[in-house]
């Protein structure tokens, strides 16, 4: 079985600074953890993914994201927050089994103030 | 371009009507999905299919139907059965790989917004 906690539904930052977003999962297997955004009535986008190949996943738009398995977690971060950022954010992880199995978390929205 | 497109973008349905979404891909991907979402509630998986011809029901079925004639298409039928149909829809596709290789990213489309009257 598999879960994710997203800590946070709602997270508002200052244009400029850092961002976070938190998340832990729990998995029987070796996971792949994904970080999708979501822009008001549109669909999701792969921001970044991890795969086993380095605990640092650097993803688009600046944005990256630590796998630490001590800690069960997969926070995303970026350093400096930009308007269009504004969005909702999924943490995902799949259990590797199969293609199917992504167990979405309920997402965070984070909001830019300028 | 290559991608998944969704039709229509919104939706309008009488109760006890059934209503089809479409759902189409260009990426050469085997791999289909469709998922519902409802506000605070992320993404829930309705059906799935790994191949033309074949599809598996996911965490909440009851309501809906697919077919996967084509590799590219796989409809999304919500029946008069499915008690609260109104929410956003979400069709996406992925590579489909033999289990355990854990590269299974999906990629979505724009979703269509469904209301029921």
């Amino acid at each position: 079985a598999q879960s994710v906690t997203q800590l946070d539904s709602h997270v508002s930052v200052s244009e400029g600074t850092p961002v976070l977003l938190r998340c832990n999962y729990s998995s029987s297997y070796s996971p792949s953890l994904f970080w999708y955004v979501q822009h008001p009535n549109k669909g999701l986008q792969l921001l970044l993914k991890y795969t086993s190949a380095a605990t640092l996943v650097k993803g688009i738009n600046g944005f990256e994201a630590e796998f630490k398995k001590s800690e069960t977690s997969f926070h995303l971060t970026k350093p400096s927050a930009h308007m269009s950022d504004a969005a909702e954010y999924f943490c995902v992880v799949s259990s590797g089994a199969g293609s199917y199995q992504l167990t979405f978390g309920k997402g965070t929205k984070l909001s830019v103030i300028p | 371009d290559g991608g998944i497109t969704q039709s229509p973008k919104y939706l309008f349905r009488k109760e006890g009507q059934n209503v089809t979404l479409s759902c189409e891909q260009n990426l050469n991907h085997d791999a289909m999905y469709w998922y519902r979402q409802d506000p605070g509630q992320g993404l829930r998986l309705i059906y799935y299919s790994q191949i033309v011809n074949d599809f598996q029901k996911g965490d909440i079925a009851e309501g809906y139907s697919v077919s996967r004639e084509k590799k590219e298409s796989f409809p999304l039928t919500v029946t008069s059965a499915q008690k609260n149909p109104t929410a956003f829809y979400l069709c996406a596709s992925s590579i489909a790989l033999p289990r355990g290789t854990g590269l299974d990213t999906q990629y979505f489309g724009p979703g269509t917004r469904l209301t029921v009257l």
